[in-house]
């Protein structure tokens, strides 16, 4: 079974809009991390932001914030106020103990597309 | 300084050359990573160094080779590629190898191809 699942191969999302980038995930592990990160087309992989599975509020890095459903296993990207500059590739990665716990699983990642 | 840099950006090599790439980085960080990306999926973890001592190779062929000279600097040594070697090879590093936030910082990385 895929540790990390993201649903949306491609999303759109008119500029200035709110939009949310799908991920669940499938540990046993109590406790874990899960980050995301961007990647435009340029290649450099970007640090978004961080959720820790004991974590009691959801994480918000200014524009994004994550709605953690711990019960339910998703930990979903929310970008609000869509920039031109946010097109680029989205992944979701889980680090457990399972793989050892220096280990990222990525996703297979989201393209969003801006539309001015 | 929160930067990892990476040299070259891109790298055009042919089958029997020797290469290398370098990656760098000045956050005092103590583990780094190699993965290699390729066109449409995410990044795979290659190699992680802790300390400057190997901690995990994941099963990479022997035609990549990486070094760690001191706890700034990461090479990974090409020598005898195939074209299907051909990709991003992303770098990153974090202030430790495990545990908490911790999250790992990507240079830019150097795409690759063998011809």
């Amino acid at each position: 079974a895929q540790k990390i699942t993201q649903t949306q191969p491609g999303m759109f999302v008119q500029e200035k809009e709110a939009v949310t980038l799908d991920c669940t995930y499938d540990t046993s592990d109590p406790s874990y991390g899960l980050f995301w990160y961007k990647q435009p087309s340029s290649g450099e992989m970007i640090f978004l932001i961080y959720q820790g599975s004991y974590d009691q509020q959801n994480a918000t890095e200014g524009r994004y914030s994550l709605n953690f459903q711990k019960a339910r296993k998703s930990a979903n990207l929310v970008i609000s106020a869509s920039q031109l500059g946010d097109s680029a590739m989205y992944f979701c990665a889980l680090r457990d103990s399972g793989a050892g716990s220096y280990q990222l699983t990525f996703g297979k990642g989201t393209k969003l597309s801006v539309i001015p | 300084d929160t930067e990892v840099t990476q040299t070259p950006k891109h790298l055009v090599m042919g089958m029997t050359n020797k290469k290398s790439l370098k990656c760098e980085q000045h956050m005092g960080h103590r583990a780094m990573y190699w993965y290699k990306q390729k066109a449409k999926k995410p990044p795979e973890l290659m190699f992680v160094y802790s300390y400057e001592k190997l901690s995990i190779n994941e099963s990479v062929p022997s035609r990549f080779s990486p070094e760690c000279p001191n706890s700034s600097l990461l090479n990974l040594h090409l020598h005898a590629l195939q074209p299907e070697d051909s990709a991003l090879y992303l770098c990153a590093s974090s202030r430790l190898l495990a545990g908490g936030e911790n999250e790992q910082f990507f240079g830019p990385g150097t795409r690759l191809t063998v011809l």
